[in-house]
């Protein structure tokens, strides 16, 4: 059974990096496209970009200036950087993943980050 | 941008019969995918490529897409199926994932 499980800090101050990671357990790296998705408090789902063993990634065009993906599979891991973060990157932050570039088919259980002032 | 619209809110009685509705451009084209979400939790796959369930999810959840609205209907509604809905689809040109608002069912 694949699972995901997110760590990183829950509070990054306003125009700092917010800087995520998620660790893959039960499948190999070369098995899936490696996604973040967001939610602010109250509100809907934005996905923000995926990665791939490739190199490859893509990104949301309103979040492409300032976010990166990469994928280690040395360590089962991806990663997430968003730049300059602002209080509207407040939001949970899941990881998922994608067998083709179509649903999500696993999730982590999410993270919730706090920008502060 | 592709664009999908979903009523920010539906409710049904017990027993009854729950339909919520993603509309979009030509929509019935597209392979439409649908997450439930309860509170404090990750949203989990309901339905995938228009119809398909997932193992584990029950049959009473279906879902269907054509002209410009697609439909995830869940029969025999109980109380634990009150959760926020979204749909999503795959925009392949831009090789980027869509959501719509998300549907909250309320069971009364």
């Amino acid at each position: 059974q694949v699972q995901l499980q997110e760590s990183g800090p829950g509070l990054v101050k306003s125009s700092e990096t917010l800087s995520l990671t998620c660790t893959v357990s039960g499948s190999p790296m070369r098995s899936y496209y490696w996604t973040w998705i967001r939610q602010p408090p109250g509100k809907g789902l934005e996905w923000i970009g995926y990665g791939y063993v490739s190199g490859n990634t893509n990104y949301s065009p309103s979040l492409q200036s300032r976010v990166s993906i990469s994928v280690d599979t040395s360590k089962n891991q991806f990663s997430l950087k968003l730049r300059s973060v602002t209080a509207e990157d407040t939001a949970v932050y899941y990881c998922a993943g994608m067998t083709t570039l179509d649903s999500f088919e696993i999730w982590g259980q999410g993270t919730m980050v706090a920008v502060s002032s | 941008s592709y664009v999908l619209t979903q009523p920010p809110s539906v409710s049904v009685a017990p027993s009854k019969t729950a339909r919520i509705t993603c509309g979009g451009n030509n929509l019935g084209s597209k392979s439409v995918h649908w997450y439930q979400q309860k509170p404090g939790q990750a949203p989990l796959m309901v339905i995938y490529s228009n119809i398909d369930r997932p193992s584990g999810i029950p049959e009473r959840i279906s879902g269907s897409n054509s002209g410009d609205t697609a439909t995830l209907t869940i029969s025999r509604v109980e109380a634990g199926d009150e959760a926020d809905y979204f749909c999503q689809v795959w925009d392949a040109s831009s090789e980027r994932a869509i959501f719509g608002g998300g549907t909250k069912l309320t069971v009364l």
